[in-house]
């Protein structure tokens, strides 16, 4: 079966530094996604996005987020200056079409800040 | 708000059936029900999803009540690989993302 691709699978930065997780959909999809995931807690949705820019975004996406598909297969968030709490598990996920089709998602990358 | 409840934790034998509940009494007409799963250390995989009518895939069952204010994911013969949080997540068609709850954390014994 096709995978959603993410890497690095670990990032440890110090606070304040720039961050870029990347991400390959899978490559027929058009519907993008990061979620997160702080240690024992819920999945908790941030962006979406289709035909190249956000369609929806949710309060955690704050302006220190930005999102880009830069070359038509990957597809990346940046976070501009890390804070601690930007700790956690990040996942990429794909759909082919919008309505009821499944997510595919990413292993994830685990963010650590210090 | 993720709009479902399920049990925190629920257990089961190794081979036995689970059936796994999930409360959405709110839900719209047009709100279909999907369940993902988390297996440790991994990212959520698509378990099943459904409307009205019962489903059924090869990795599980959908059954939903008359009502459709709840609704049971089934896995009929459960192995040591199936432990795993287990979501149900009300969709939307249309919403661009999905709002997770807590979810059932399924612990399988030997």
């Amino acid at each position: 079966e096709p995978e959603v691709t993410q890497t690095p699978s670990h990032q440890v930065t110090q606070m304040g530094q720039e961050v870029i997780l990347r991400c390959v959909p899978i490559s027929n999809h058009l519907y993008f996604y990061w979620y997160r995931q702080i240690l024992g807690q819920k999945v908790e949705f941030l962006v979406s996005f289709y035909n190249n820019e956000i369609s929806e975004k949710s309060e955690i996406f704050d302006d220190q987020f930005s999102v880009e598909r830069p070359d038509g297969s990957n597809f990346t968030l940046k976070i501009r200056s890390t804070k601690l709490e930007d700790s956690a598990m990040y996942f990429c996920a794909s759909r082919w079409r919008e309505l009821n089709e499944k997510l595919f998602f990413g292993s994830g990358t685990q963010l650590s800040v210090l | 708000d993720a709009k479902t409840t399920q049990p925190n934790s629920m257990e089961s034998n190794e081979e036995e059936p689970v059936h796994l509940p999930c409360n959405h009494s709110t839900i719209s007409g047009t709100d279909y029900i999907h369940w993902y799963r988390q297996l440790p250390s991994q990212g959520p995989e698509y378990v099943i999803h459904g409307l009205t009518s019962n489903v059924n895939n090869r990795m599980a069952s959908l059954a939903i009540a008359e009502d459709r204010k709840s609704s049971t994911l089934i896995l009929h013969r459960a192995t040591l690989r199936d432990a795993a949080v287990y979501y149900c997540i009300r969709y939307s068609g249309g919403n661009y993302q999905l709002i997770w709850g807590a979810g059932t954390k399924l612990i399988i014994k030997p």
